[in-house]
C-alpha cells in the first residue's frame, strides 16, 4: 500500500492565484482530514470527511474548499490565495475497526508558498 | 470542546539520558489519547495510543506513556534515547464520539545530544 499521497510536495503561488492540493488513500479509510501546520505549531483542521459526499468544516476552513466524490480523493482547493496561508498542508485518513480507534495515517505533506 | 497542552515547547537531552514530554487534555467526554512523531519534513506517524483497558501504554521505538485521568494527563517517557529520536512529538485527544476528529497540542521539540 501507498497510504496517503499528496500532491504537489511544493509549490509558489502569487496572490489572487488559486490551486487544489490532491490527497489520495488507498487504505480503504472512512474518514479523511485536512490540517495546516504554521512555523512552530500544531496542526489546525481545515476541513474533514466521514465518507464519499461528505464533508464539514474544521477550525480553520475560511479561504478553502473540498470536495469527496470517492473514498480514496479528497482534494482541497484554495481560491484567491493569500500570504496567510503560507504553510505546510497535510492529508490524513483514519478508518473504524471493530472498535472505533480513529488513529491517523499522514501524507508527506505541501509546502505552500503565497508571495 | 477538547484542548491539549504540551508542557514543555522544547526538551534537549543528552543520549542514553531518560525523556518525559507531557501532555495534559480538558475535554468533557470520554476520549482517545495519541502521541505522534515527526521527522524533518516529513509527516506525522502515530508513536501510541490509548484506548481503554491498561492505563500503561507501550509503543514504537521504545517509547511508554501513561494514562492518569485523575490528573488528565498523557505523558510520554523513553528511559534512554538515542540520536535518532531527535524529532517533534505532538500529543493529540479524540472525542469518542464526534467523527474522529482530532486536536493536537502545539508539538515538544527533543533534541538529543551526543
Amino acid at each position: 500500500n501507498a497510504g496517503v499521497t499528496q500532491t504537489p510536495k511544493f509549490r509558489i503561488l502569487k496572490i489572487g492565484q488559486s490551486m487544489t492540493l490532491q490527497c489520495t488513500q488507498d487504505m480503504n479509510h472512512n474518514y479523511m482530514y485536512w490540517y495546516r501546520q504554521d512555523p512552530g505549531m500544531g496542526l489546525k483542521l481545515i476541513y474533514y470527511s466521514v465518507g464519499a459526499g461528505i464533508t464539514d468544516k474544521g477550525e480553520v476552513p475560511n479561504g478553502y474548499n473540498v470536495s469527496r466524490s470517492t473514498t480514496e480523493d479528497f482534494p482541497l482547493r484554495l481560491e484567491l490565495a493569500a500570504p496567510s496561508q503560507t504553510s505546510v498542508y497535510f492529508c490524513a485518513s483514519s478508518y473504524r475497526p471493530t472498535g472505533p480507534s480513529y488513529e491517523q495515517y499522514f501524507g508527506p505533506g505541501t509546502r505552500l508558498t503565497v508571495t | 470542546a477538547q484542548s491539549v497542552t504540551q508542557l514543555d515547547s522544547q526538551v534537549p537531552v543528552f543520549e542514553e539520558a531518560p525523556v518525559e514530554l507531557r501532555c495534559n487534555y480538558s475535554s468533557s467526554v470520554s476520549v482517545y489519547l495519541f502521541w505522534y512523531v515527526q521527522y524533518p519534513n516529513q509527516g506525522l506517524q502515530l508513536l501510541l495510543k490509548y484506548l481503554s483497558g491498561s492505563t500503561l501504554v507501550k509503543g514504537i521505538n521504545g517509547f511508554e506513556a501513561e494514562f492518569n485521568k485523575s490528573q488528565t494527563s498523557f505523558h510520554l517517557r523513553k528511559p534512554s534515547v538515542h540520536i535518532s529520536d531527535t524529532a517533534e512529538y505532538f500529543c493529540a485527544v479524540s472525542d469518542r464520539g464526534n467523527a474522529g476528529k482530532s486536536t493536537f497540542g502545539d508539538g515538544t521539540t527533543l533534541t538529543v545530544k551526543p
